[in-house]
C-alpha cells in the first residue's frame, strides 16, 4: 500500500533554478495539500486542492505554483528557487467526512530541498 | 479563523516518567481534533483523534480526551519510553462551511526520552 508517495527526496538547487515536487496518491482523496516545515515554524501551509481542477492558496504561496488535473497527482513546482525556499517540504491527503472540512491527513515522507 | 496553541518545547524526559503536552484550540462550533507524531526524518502520522466532545482518543499508550469546556485536547502517556522521541503536532479539523477545506496545526512540541 503505497498511499502519499513523494519524489525526490533530497534535492540542491542553485539560485534561479525551477523544478517541480511530485506527489501521488493512491487512497482517492479528494483533498491535497503542500506544507513546507522550517524548524521552530512547524508545518506552514503552501497550496491545497479540494479536487481535480481545483487549487487555492495556503499561507505561503509566493514562489510557487501548483494544479491539479488528476485526482491522483498534485505537483508543486518551484518557479525561481530562491535561497529562503530551503525547507522540508511534505504533501498529505485525506478526504471529507460528513460536514468535516477534512478527516485525518496522510503525509508523505518529505522532500529535503536545499537552495545554494 | 481556526488556531492551535500548544505548549512550547522542547519537552525531556526520563524513561518511564508521566508526559504531558497541552493543547488548546480556538475553532466555530465542534471540530475534529488529532494528533500527529514525526519521528526523526519521516512524514507525520496520525497518534489519535476525536470527533465529538468527551470523545478519548488513545493509540500506543497516549490518549487525549476532547474537553469543550476548556476547548482542550491535551496529550498524555503514563509512561514513555525512549521509542516515543519525537514531535508531536495537535491539529483541528472545522466544519466546511466555517472553516473551509484546510486542517489547522499547532507549532509542534519536540519531546526527547533520555533511558
Amino acid at each position: 500500500n503505497a498511499g502519499v508517495t513523494q519524489t525526490p527526496k533530497f534535492q540542491v538547487l542553485k539560485t534561479g533554478q525551477s523544478m517541480t515536487l511530485q506527489c501521488a496518491q493512491d487512497m482517492n482523496h479528494e483533498y491535497m495539500s503542500w506544507y513546507r516545515q522550517d524548524p521552530g515554524m512547524g508545518l506552514r501551509l503552501i497550496h491545497y486542492s479540494v479536487g481535480a481542477g481545483i487549487t487555492d492558496q495556503g499561507e505561503v504561496p509566493n514562489g510557487y505554483n501548483v494544479s491539479r488535473s488528476t485526482t491522483e497527482d498534485f505537483p508543486l513546482r518551484l518557479l525561481s528557487a530562491a535561497p529562503s525556499q530551503t525547507s522540508v517540504y511534505f504533501c498529505a491527503s485525506s478526504y471529507s467526512s460528513g460536514s468535516f472540512a477534512q478527516t485525518e491527513a496522510f503525509f508523505g515522507q518529505g522532500t529535503r530541498l536545499t537552495v545554494v | 479563523g481556526d488556531s492551535v496553541t500548544q505548549m512550547e518545547g522542547p519537552v525531556t524526559l526520563s524513561e518511564e516518567a508521566f508526559l504531558t503536552i497541552n493543547c488548546t484550540y480556538t475553532a466555530t462550533g465542534y471540530p475534529s481534533l488529532f494528533w500527529y507524531v514525526q519521528y526523526p526524518g519521516e512524514g507525520l502520522q496520525l497518534l489519535l483523534k476525536a470527533t465529538k466532545a468527551d470523545d478519548k482518543g488513545s493509540n500506543k499508550g497516549f490518549e487525549a480526551t476532547y474537553r469543550k469546556e476548556t476547548t482542550s485536547f491535551h496529550l498524555e502517556k503514563g509512561s514513555v519510553q525512549v521509542s516515543d522521541s519525537a514531535v508531536y503536532f495537535c491539529a483541528l479539523s472545522g466544519k466546511k462551511e466555517t472553516s473551509g477545506s484546510r486542517l489547522t496545526f499547532g507549532e509542534g512540541t519536540q519531546l526527547t526520552v533520555n533511558p
